[in-house]
C-alpha cells in the first residue's frame, strides 16, 4: 500500500459528539481526498484538498469540515456526528490532474465510524 | 453533473471463464474513465483508465476495458476468471473539463464479482 495511515481504523460514538478523522500521507502528494462508502451509494467524494490549506467541497459535504495544515496530513471533522454519517471513510491521495497519472487515486484502509 | 451507473450488483462467473462487468457512464466534455477493486476489508486499488487514443485499454492482473462512445460504455473484461479475482469493482468517471479536473472521480454503486470453481 502506498503511505497512506488512517486514524482511528474504528470509533464508536454518540449522536452530536464531535469527531476528528486523521489521514498521514508519507508520499508527498499534493492532492488528498476523504470519501465516504455506503452499501448501495459506492464512493461519494467529501472533500479534497489540492495543497496546504486549499480544500474545496466535494459532492455530500454537509456536517464535514476538513484542515490541512501540511501536507502530510488531512483531517476530516464531524462537529456534531449524526447517525447518518455511519459509513466506512476513505481518505486517498494523488499526483494533480494534470499530470500522466490523472484519476489514479491511492487509497487509505479506511475508518469505520458508527453513530449511536 | 456526472455519473456512472453499474447495472449488476452482483456477477457469478467460473473460473477459466470470460467475464465482463459492465459500466455506463454520463458526463459533459470528454470523459476520463476508471476501473478500481476492492478486496475486504481493504481501500480500492487503481485497476486501468482511458483518458484518450486506443479505446481498448489493459491493465493489471490481465484486466482490459473497452471505451465505446457511442454506448457511453466502458465495460471491464478478462478472458479467464480467477478466483482470486473475487473482489467488489467500482468503475470512475471524471472530465477535464470540470473543477477538480481528472482527478474529481464519481463512482459506481459497485459490481460484487464472485469466481466459483
Amino acid at each position: 500500500d502506498a503511505g497512506i495511515t488512517q486514524s482511528p481504523r474504528h470509533k464508536v460514538t454518540e449522536t452530536g459528539t464531535p469527531v476528528t478523522l486523521r489521514c498521514h500521507q508519507t508520499e508527498n502528494h499534493r492532492y488528498m481526498y476523504w470519501y465516504r462508502q455506503d452499501p448501495g451509494h459506492g464512493l461519494r467524494l467529501i472533500h479534497y484538498s489540492y495543497g496546504v490549506k486549499d480544500t474545496d467541497k466535494g459532492e455530500v459535504s454537509d456536517g464535514y469540515s476538513v484542515s490541512r495544515s501540511k501536507t502530510e496530513d488531512f483531517l476530516l471533522t464531524l462537529e456534531s456526528a449524526t447517525s447518518s454519517q455511519t459509513s466506512v471513510y476513505f481518505c486517498a491521495i494523488s499526483d494533480p490532474p494534470e499530470t500522466e497519472n490523472t484519476g489514479e487515486l491511492f487509497f487509505g484502509e479506511g475508518s469505520r465510524l458508527t453513530v449511536l | 453533473a456526472q455519473s456512472v451507473a453499474q447495472p449488476e450488483d452482483q456477477v457469478n462467473v467460473a473460473e477459466g471463464n470470460p467475464l465482463t462487468v459492465k459500466c455506463t457512464y454520463s458526463v459533459s466534455g470528454n470523459p476520463y474513465l476508471f476501473w478500481y477493486v476492492q478486496y475486504p476489508n481493504r481501500g480500492l486499488q487503481f485497476l486501468l483508465k482511458y483518458i484518450t487514443g486506443d479505446n481498448l485499454v489493459k491493465g493489471s492482473y490481465g484486466f482490459e476495458a473497452e471505451f465505446n462512445k457511442s454506448q457511453t460504455s466502458f465495460h471491464l473484461k478478462k478472458p479467464s476468471a480467477l478466483v482470486s479475482d473475487s473482489a467488489l469493482y467500482f468503475c470512475a468517471v471524471s472530465s477535464p473539463g470540470v473543477t477538480g479536473g481528472g482527478n474529481k472521480l464519481t463512482f459506481g454503486t459497485g459490481t460484487q464479482l464472485k469466481v466459483e470453481l
